[in-house]
């Protein structure tokens, strides 16, 4: 398997403009996370599913953020409109399911940065 | 809520020496699970090494292993023999014991370690 993808690798936007993050998890993982990074708040989890159903999103920042997941295979994160404070690593990953215990295996990140 | 501290932002280390990374935690769980993640440059989040509270045996991962004290909330990373490919940026993380909104993964704020020849 190719891991979990995510795309974009880098994103420069200005300031209002609608951003997608793209993310395919690991075939057959049930669950989906996530993680915004930045050097000031480190990695925060912003939303994650399980069976495609959003089970906890208290960690989106505010509206502009919105995350779905219509299908088992594909997640989006949108931010609507974006602002130069959004600028950070987001991270997508997933696991087989939601046992606490299992591994997560992270995408490579979409390095967003709002000019 | 639950929080994870690493004291260290930066630690060195030379080539083939043992380093160990700090991390302790607050939670008022008595079952729960704990990881070590290593970010190289190249941005991926990698799983080094994870441990179940409810487990007195430390982990042990070729040559990384960990230094569990429950009763302190401690749980501290050691890598022996380190080689140039172990610089990164480690991450200590606290996981809960329950499926669902408590179990998500917190964070610390990572440690830069630099090994040197």
């Amino acid at each position: 398997d190719a891991g979990v993808i995510q795309s974009p690798r880098h994103e420069v936007t200005e300031m209002g403009q609608e951003v997608t993050l793209r993310c395919k998890p690991i075939s057959g993982h049930n669950s989906l996370f996530w993680y915004r990074q930045t050097m000031m708040r480190g990695l925060e989890l912003l939303i994650y599913f399980n069976n495609n159903v959003p089970i906890d999103d208290s960690g989106m920042p505010e509206d502009r953020f919105s995350a779905k997941m219509p299908n088992a295979s594909f997640s989006t994160l949108k931010i609507q409109p974006s602002e130069p404070r959004d600028s950070a690593v987001y991270f997508c990953a997933s696991s087989l399911g939601q046992n606490p215990n299992e591994k997560l295996f992270f995408g490579s990140g979409t390095q967003l940065s709002v000019l | 809520a639950q929080t994870v501290t690493q004291s260290q932002p930066e630690m060195s280390v030379q080539e083939a020496e043992t380093v160990t990374l700090s991390c302790t935690y607050d939670t008022s769980e008595s079952d729960y699970y704990l990881f070590w993640y290593k970010q190289p440059p190249s941005r991926q989040m990698i799983l080094v090494i994870r441990q179940e509270a409810y487990k007195q045996q430390n982990a042990t991962e070729n040559r990384f292993s960990v230094n569990f004290q429950k009763a302190a909330k401690s749980f501290s990373l050691k890598i022996s023999d380190s080689q140039l490919g172990d610089a990164a940026m480690y991450f200590c993380a606290y996981r809960g014991p329950k499926s669902g909104t408590a179990s998500k993964l917190t964070f610390g704020t990572g440690t830069r370690l630099q090994v040197t020849l």
